[in-house]
C-alpha cells in the first residue's frame, strides 16, 4: 500500500528554467509533509516542509505547494541549477505517528547546462 | 559540530552471518530513527528509539532484526543470519524532540552487501 506516489520517476529541466516535482497521498491522517533532497552515496537533506494548515511555504528558490482537497503537493524549483541534479523524495507524517515518516519512491531530477 | 554519523560506511557479510550498524546522533539529539532503503525504492521506517527505549518498531522484520540506543553510546541495528533480501541502504537520522516535521537529519547510511 503506497500511501505517498511520486509518479515521474525522472525529471529533465534546462538549467535557469522551473523545476515542478509532484507527490500524492492518500491517507487523511497525514499533516506535514517534506521534502528530501539525495545525492548518490549520502544521506537524504532535509529541503523545505509544509503543515496541512498551510497551502504554501517558501524558502528562497524552493517553493512547496499543497492541495489538501486533491491530496497532492509539489514542489518548485526556479531558477533551476545544475547542483540540483539529485534524487528529490516527498515525506509525510502525522501527529498520531509517533514521528514517523512515509516517503515516496523519489523522481531523479537532472538540470542540463 | 558533527552530524549523524554513522559506520561503517560499507559492509559486507555472508548469507548466515550477523551484521550490526552504528549510529551515533547528533549532539543534543536524544531520538533515533532507522531507515531501510531497498534498490529502486524509497526509504521505509524501520524503528523509533529514544535513550533506552523503544517508541515504535512497526517497520522492523519480525525476526532477525533488532535496535537499541544504550544510556550510553551509538544506536545499534542488529541483524541475525543475514540474507539476501537483506542488502539494502541502511539510514539513521536523529531529532532533538520528536517532532520530525521539522525534519531530522539524516547520515550517510550504511550499504549492505550479502553475498
Amino acid at each position: 500500500d503506497q500511501q505517498v506516489k511520486q509518479n515521474s520517476p525522472s525529471l529533465s529541466v534546462q538549467e535557469g528554467r522551473i523545476s515542478i516535482l509532484n507527490c500524492d497521498y492518500t491517507n487523511s491522517m497525514f499533516d506535514y509533509f517534506l521534502w528530501y533532497k539525495k545525492y548518490p552515496a549520502e544521506g537524504p537533506t532535509f529541503l523545505i516542509s509544509i503543515s496541512s494548515i498551510k497551502d504554501k511555504n517558501e524558502d528562497g528558490r524552493f517553493t512547496v505547494f499543497l492541495n489538501k482537497s486533491a491530496k497532492h503537493l509539489s514542489l518548485h524549483i526556479v531558477p533551476s541549477q545544475p547542483g540540483d541534479s539529485a534524487v528529490y523524495f516527498c515525506a509525510s507524517g502525522g501527529t498520531g505517528t509517533a514521528s514517523k515518516l512515509t516517503f515516496g519512491t523519489g523522481t531523479r531530477l537532472q538540470v542540463t547546462l | 559540530n558533527a552530524g549523524v554519523m554513522q559506520n561503517p560506511r560499507h559492509l559486507v557479510r555472508r548469507r548466515g552471518q550477523e551484521a550490526r550498524l552504528r549510529c551515533s546522533p547528533m549532539k543534543g539529539h536524544s531520538h533515533v530513527y532507522w531507515y531501510r532503503q531497498l534498490p529502486e525504492e524509497g526509504l521505509k521506517f524501520m524503528v523509533y528509539l529514544q535513550k533506552e527505549n523503544i517508541i515504535d518498531e512497526s517497520g522492523m522484520p519480525k525476526e532477525r532484526f533488532s535496535a537499541e540506543f544504550p544510556k550510553e553510546g551509538p544506536s545499534i541495528l542488529r541483524i541475525q543470519q543475514v540474507v539476501r533480501g537483506d542488502s539494502a541502504a541502511y539510514f539513521c537520522a536523529s531529532s532533538p524532540r520528536d517532532r520530525s516535521n521539522y525534519g531530522y537529519t539524516f547520515g550517510s547510511g550504511t550499504r549492505l552487501t550479502v553475498v
